[in-house]
This record gives structure tokens, sequence and C-alpha cells, in this order.
């Protein structure tokens, strides 16, 4: 099992760039989402997914979108980025309501 | 939305002492989890509290929820090095799914 896989680890964007983060899991796991973390703010939600086909928005969703088309991968993309969201960028995933979410290694993205 | 504060937001020990870090909702848990983050890293599932007065324990570690499900604390015994890191609790609430955190405990474990 590689549990939660985020791709790439690092990336630099230039303000109005759009790029994808990638995650994957291979627990079969329903449940997905999306946080940002960033210095004196905490992890806060960015867009969840209760399974495949069905999105939902978070607590900042503003800039992002995702999909859900199989259970297993979950991508966020940045449609024009802004150096607002330069941030570190976690995607978990968990199995029901019951479980804990398991977390991927993070994405550290630069906006310049 | 769920709010959750956690205190103290920073600690400092010595090897060998025990701590609390404590976590309050401004309202109803139905789900509450401890996290641990070590800098730059992910986070690590901990534990997941559902009941009021459930208490659970790993390690060196022990969670409890209260009865009135609002509030949980996070006790570390004899504390190590290796228990540094940022704690984090978060929660769910009602019949959504949408987990949210705390703003985290940095603790810091003087050898």
């Amino acid at each position: 099992n590689a549990g939660v896989t985020q791709t790439p680890k690092f990336q630099v964007l230039k303000t109005g760039q759009s790029m994808t983060l990638q995650c994957a899991q291979d627990m079969n796991h329903e449940y997905m989402s999306w946080y940002r973390q960033d210095p004196g703010m905490g992890l806060r939600l960015i867009h969840y997914s209760v399974g495949a086909g069905i999105t939902d928005q978070g607590e900042v969703p503003n800039g992002y979108n995702v999909s859900r088309s199989t259970t297993e991968d979950f991508p966020l993309r940045l449609l024009s980025a802004a150096p607002s969201q330069t941030s570190v960028y976690f995607c978990a995933s968990r199995e029901g309501r019951n479980y804990g979410y398991t977390f991927g290694s993070g994405t550290r993205l630069t906006v310049v | 939305s769920q709010e959750l504060e956690q205190s103290p937001q920073s600690l400092i020990v010595q090897e060998g002492k025990n701590l609390t870090i404590n976590c309050t909702s401004s309202k109803t848990l139905y789900g509450l989890y401890w996290y641990k983050q070590k800098y730059g890293e992910g986070l690590i599932f901990l534990m997941m509290l559902q009941k009021g007065g459930e208490e659970k324990s790993h390690e060196k570690i022990t969670a409890k929820l209260d009865e009135k499900k609002q509030q949980s604390s996070l006790h570390i015994t004899a504390s190590q090095p290796s228990h540094a890191g940022i704690y984090l609790c978060g929660a769910v609430g009602g019949s959504n799914y949408k987990l949210t955190f705390g703003k985290g405990t940095l603790l810091t474990v003087n050898p």
C-alpha cells in the first residue's frame, strides 16, 4: 500500500499560471479532501468528496477546482495562480465516517 | 461552521514531564480527531473519539472526550524528545463529512 500520494512535492508558479496538484490513494477510500496549511491559520478545507462523481466546497474554495472521476484520484486545479495561494497543500482520504483521515506528505507551492 | 480552539498555542517542557493539550469546540463534537505533525511533513493520525466520556490511549498518549462532547484533552505522560511536533485536533460536526481543524499546539521537549 502506497497510502496517499501527492505530486509534485514542490512547485513554483508565476502569477496567472494554471496547474494541477495530483492526489492518488490505493486504499479504496470513499472520502477525500484537500487542505491548505498556512502559518497562523492552521489547516483549512478547500474541497472534499464523498465518492466518485461527488464533490463539495470547503471553507476556502475560491480559485480552486476539483473533480472525482475515479475513487482513486482527486486532483486539485489552480485556475489562475495568485500569490495568496502560496501554501502547503495536503490531500487526505478515509474509509468512512468512523475512521481517521490518512494524509499525504504535502505539496509546497510558491506563487511569484 | 465548527470552530476549534486549542490551548496552549505552544508548550515547552523538560523531558520526562507530563503535559496536557486542550481542544474546545463551539458546537457538539460528533467525531474528534487528534493528529501529530512534524515540521514540514504530513499529519499522522493518533486517535479518534466519538462518544461522550470516551478515553483512548496509545503508548504514552491519552485522549479524552468530555461527557458534553465539546471538549477534548490530550495528555502525554513522561514526555520524550520524540513527542515534539505540532498537535492538531480536528472535528466532524453533525451529519456532514467536513473535517475541520484547530490551529495546533507546538510542543517542544527539551532533553
